[in-house]
């Protein structure tokens, strides 16, 4: 089946432009994850929607960055006036979810973010 | 800070040896643990994961939690030249908590 898709798959922006990366989950799955993963870095977490709970947007890393969740389905990461330092690839995860089973997440191909 | 920690690497195994990597978390509340397998400039994939205490097998991979320790290793038996990729330790509580990756080769 249809794995989780990203686009677009690379980006090159200006800084200070504002960007959309876009995330389609797996059918079916209620949990989406943005992590990014900067060059030589592990995966840091940024937002977590869960069905229709406000979002757990703990890892955020400033007020620049914000995310949707459209229909329970379709994620939407914005990233506005981008800088320099947030060059790097956004991974998108989804994951089923369910009570009593341990839950799985399946990552996108990522987007490379590139911020001139 | 939750911190997971992994040796970065690179471990150099040769071919058919055991590979050990290990990985040690510091939030005790931690239920679930997964290891992430990572091709350069590809997304993670998913190995395995675990959470009782003890060992699970699945085909090479073989995954070892110690709680009391909170320690958590993979070994990849027969190693082979395809296994060199990064890996990816991750903790759950609600998002996964990533540690950063030990690099493996495998060497012919």
């Amino acid at each position: 089946g249809a794995g989780v898709s990203q686009s677009p798959s690379n980006k090159v922006t200006e800084k200070g432009k504002d960007v959309e990366l876009r995330c389609d989950p797996i059918s079916g799955h209620t949990a989406l994850y943005w992590y990014r993963q900067s060059l030589g870095q592990g995966l840091e977490f940024l937002i977590y929607f869960q069905g229709n709970s406000a979002p757990d947007k703990s890892g955020l890393p400033s007020d620049r960055f914000s995310a949707e969740r459209t229909g329970g389905s379709v994620s939407t990461l914005t990233i506005q006036r981008t800088q320099q330092e947030d060059s790097a690839v956004y991974l998108c995860a989804s994951s089923l979810q369910i009570a009593g089973v341990v839950d799985t997440q399946y990552f996108g191909p990522g987007t490379r973010l590139t911020v001139l | 800070q939750k911190e997971v920690e992994q040796n970065s690497g690179p471990l150099s195994v040769p071919e058919g040896a055991i590979a050990s990597l290990n990985c040690t978390y510091s939030d005790r509340g931690s239920q679930s643990f997964f290891w992430y397998r990572q091709y350069s400039g590809k997304s993670p994939e998913l190995i395995m994961f675990i959470y009782s205490n003890g060992d699970k097998e699945d085909g090479r991979f073989t995954a070892q939690l110690n709680k009391a320790s909170q320690y958590v290793s993979l070994l990849i038996r027969d190693s082979q030249p395809s296994d060199s990729a990064t890996y990816l330790c991750a903790v759950n509580i609600a998002a996964l908590n990533f540690g950063k990756g030990t690099s493996l080769l495998v060497t012919p």
